[in-house]
C-alpha cells in the first residue's frame, strides 16, 4: 500500500506564532485536501488543493500542492487559541491504483496545542 | 441546518454485544460513508454507499454491516462486539462522487468492555 507520513505528529506553540505542517507519500496523487478536527467534534475541510504547484489560502491558512505531487504543506500565520486540535491531510487516490469510490486516505494527523 | 446527525454520543458495550449507530443527513446528499478513528492513528474507511440500496466495503469492513435504504439514513451495525471495536466512529456525507468534500457528524465514541 501507500506510504503516508504527516510531520509532525504533535506541536506545542505559543500563540502568535506561525506553524508549518506537512504530508508526504511514496504515491502519487491528483488532490490533496487539508481537514481540521476540533476537540470532540467531526473533521471539517479546509483546503482543496487540485494541481501540481497550486497554493492555496483560506484566511490564516495557506496550503501547497508539492511539484511533484507527493506532498503538501499546511502553513498557519499567527496562531490563536482556537487553532487548537487535529490536522489530517487527505488524498483522494486515482482512479485505477486501487481507490475505491469516494476513499480519502488519511494521514496520522498534527496536533496542535496552543499556549495563550 | 443540522447537517449530519449521528447517535448515540457515547456507548459501552459488553463483548459479544450488538448495537446499531445511527445516522442521518438532512443535505440530501447521495454519497454516505462510516470512518473509524483510533487515536495517533487518523481515520479508516469502514462502509460506503453510493445511494439509496447500494452500499460496499472501505479498509476496515470486517465486523460491522450496514444498510442505506433511504438516502437519508445510513446506520453502522455491530453483531458481535469485540474490544478491538473501541473506538470513535464518524458518520460522513459528500454532494458528489469523488467524495472529496466530506461533511462529518461529531462522532459515537464506542467502549467495548
Amino acid at each position: 500500500g501507500q506510504q503516508l507520513n504527516q510531520s509532525p505528529q504533535s506541536m506545542f506553540i505559543q500563540e502568535g506564532e506561525d506553524v508549518s505542517m506537512n504530508c508526504t507519500s511514496s504515491s502519487i496523487f491528483n488532490t490533496w485536501l487539508w481537514y481540521k478536527q476540533d476537540p470532540g467534534e467531526g473533521p471539517v475541510l479546509l483546503i482543496a488543493l487540485y494541481k501540481a504547484g497550486e497554493l492555496t489560502s483560506n484566511g490564516r491558512l495557506t496550503a501547497q500542492f508539492g511539484i511533484t505531487r507527493k506532498d503538501s504543506f499546511l502553513n498557519i500565520s499567527a496562531s490563536i487559541p482556537s487553532d487548537v486540535g487535529i490536522f489530517f491531510c487527505a488524498w483522494q487516490l486515482i482512479q485505477g491504483y486501487g481507490g475505491s469510490q469516494g476513499n480519502l486516505i488519511f494521514g496520522k494527523g498534527t496536533k496542535l496545542s496552543v499556549k495563550p | 441546518n443540522a447537517g449530519v446527525t449521528q447517535t448515540p454520543k457515547f456507548r459501552i458495550l459488553k463483548i459479544g454485544q450488538s448495537m446499531t449507530l445511527q445516522c442521518t443527513q438532512d443535505m440530501n446528499h447521495n454519497y454516505m460513508y462510516w470512518y473509524r478513528q483510533d487515536p495517533g492513528m487518523g481515520l479508516k474507511l469502514i462502509y460506503y454507499s453510493v445511494g439509496a440500496g447500494i452500499t460496499d466495503k472501505g479498509e476496515v469492513p470486517n465486523g460491522y454491516n450496514v444498510s442505506r435504504s433511504t438516502t437519508e439514513d445510513f446506520p453502522l451495525r455491530l453483531e458481535l462486539a469485540a474490544p478491538s471495536q473501541t473506538s470513535v466512529y464518524f458518520c460522513a456525507s459528500s454532494p458528489d462522487r469523488v467524495g472529496e468534500k466530506l461533511f462529518f457528524g461529531s462522532g459515537t465514541q464506542l467502549s467495548v468492555l
